[in-house]
């Protein structure tokens, strides 16, 4: 496609449950985000992938989060044991330039993935 | 401990009038700021962006306006239509060390006709 696409659009999973979301960023793009947004809120960082390097996981709120982009294209964000507060949308963004590569360019974003903890 | 804000969580503007909205950042270090916006249900799009090195980018019927002495970025919307109805978010980042965006809480603009 010719955007960022993420899926499920919706997930709502019992507290405990572990739940994974896929991002496929646009083709060829070389920087991967994953971010959080809280209802209310902006969006809050979590990780960044060069490649299939995870170069920044700073943001990630705690060990029950990980993600992978094992090949340097689609990237999977999963959330273990998930608590309340993990209810948020998740964003991934993707751009064709990462860092220091001179000019600065935006990120594009998918549609997002609403997590539910019940 | 947030780094951009947008102290305006609304604006109401009529149709064909001006509309803008307000960013204020505490990073003296971020060099590239970047407007979103976005519609109930989407990502959020990217609508115009502006380098640290000017003080005024237009695209169109925007304009994103920086003054680095005050911290302060500004985007105007004009004339404003119905479409222009959403939220907005300012975003700021670090040109070569920075691999993430730092978002404001966003604005809801509102375009009434």
């Amino acid at each position: 496609g010719a955007g960022v696409s993420q899926s499920p659009r919706y997930k709502v999973a019992k507290r405990g449950q572990d739940v994974a979301l896929r991002c496929d960023p646009i083709s060829g793009h070389v920087s991967l985000f994953w971010y959080q947004q809280a209802l209310g809120q902006g969006p809050e960082f979590l990780t960044y992938f060069q490649n299939e390097a995870q170069l920044d996981k700073s943001g990630l709120p705690s060990d029950r989060f990980f993600a992978e982009r094992p090949e340097g294209s689609v990237s999977t964000l999963k959330i273990q044991r998930t608590q309340q507060e993990d209810s948020a949308v998740y964003l991934c963004a993707s751009s064709p330039k990462f860092p220091g590569q001179g000019k600065n360019t935006e990120a594009f974003f998918g549609q997002g993935t609403r997590l539910t903890v019940v | 401990d947030q780094q951009v804000k947008q102290n305006s969580p609304s604006l109401s503007v009529q149709e064909g009038r001006i509309s803008i909205l307000n960013c204020d950042y505490t990073n003296s270090m971020f060099d590239y700021f970047l407007w979103y916006k976005k519609y109930p249900a989407e990502g959020p799009t990217f609508l115009i962006s502006i380098s640290s090195i000017k003080d005024k980018n237009e695209d169109g019927r925007f304009t994103v306006f920086l003054n680095k002495s005050a911290k302060h970025l500004s985007l105007h919307i004009v004339p404003s239509q119905p479409g222009d109805s959403a939220v907005y978010f300012c975003a700021a980042s670090l040109k070569y060390t920075g691999n993430q965006f730092y978002f404001g809480t966003g604005t809801s603009l509102t375009v009434i006709p």
